[in-house]
């Protein structure tokens, strides 16, 4: 089955300094990769994803990055605020008719004042 | 619009003892995916129902069992309880079209003692 490893594990960054979280997968067949952010005694939210016809996608504050020869991807967060403070997940899906993400095992970021 | 609501929010309970829990999609949303999250560790998949049909099952023992309803709610069942099951428990809907973005409530909080 589909493998995720996440790094780093922890990441401390000042407010307004960019964070990079990285990720690969083992599987050339998935095709879906979504980032989920998880703030304390809520479940996660999804906050960016991109599908393997694409290299990279941006929203606001918050680009994906894909390299599908390689099989990693890589979420990149510019200008942090104290507000993106969380724990991070990135997925990955293989192709089919049911979408079935396995999971990393989470960043926190901490973005200090 | 109500994203995915679980209940309940908090659940503590003993070895041995059974457990239902109980979530309610979005609107319009006909997949229902369960997931089990220990502290330290990204969501771990459980079942995934789609059209009341179970579409996907993870790697979890017979104890753990699930439904979906005509109306797409789900319930998750677990039976036998033991220490080891004591987790955030999340449930997530999607429209269930291919690899379409899964949308998590908050959890419900599992403690066994």
């Amino acid at each position: 089955g589909e493998n995720v490893e996440q790094h780093p594990s922890t990441l401390s960054v000042q407010e307004g300094d960019s964070a990079v979280i990285k990720c690969t997968y083992s599987d050339s067949a998935s095709n879906y990769f979504p980032w989920y952010k998880q703030e304390l005694g809520k479940g996660p939210q999804l906050i960016i994803d991109i599908r393997s016809n694409v290299g990279e996608k941006k929203d606001q504050r918050i680009a994906v990055t894909l390299n599908k020869t390689a099989k990693h991807f890589s979420l990149h967060i510019t200008e942090t605020q104290p507000e993106d403070s969380a724990v991070y997940f990135c997925a990955a899906s293989i192709a089919g008719g049911s979408y079935i993400p396995t999971f990393g095992r989470g960043t926190s970021l901490i973005v200090h004042p | 619009d109500a994203g995915v609501t679980q209940s309940p929010t908090h659940l503590i309970k003993t070895r041995g003892q059974h457990v239902t829990l109980r979530c309610s999609p979005i609107s319009g949303h006909k997949s229902v995916s369960w997931y089990q999250q220990v502290l330290g560790q990204g969501p771990q998949f459980i079942f995934q129902y789609y059209e009341k049909e179970e579409r996907g099952r993870g790697n979890f023992p017979d104890r753990f069992s699930a439904r979906q309803f005509p109306n797409y709610s789900s319930e998750l069942n677990v039976n036998a309880l033991l220490l080891g099951d004591s987790a955030l428990y999340l449930c997530a809907s999607s429209s269930g079209q291919d690899n379409q973005p899964q949308h998590f409530g908050d959890g419900t909080r599992l403690s066994i003692l």
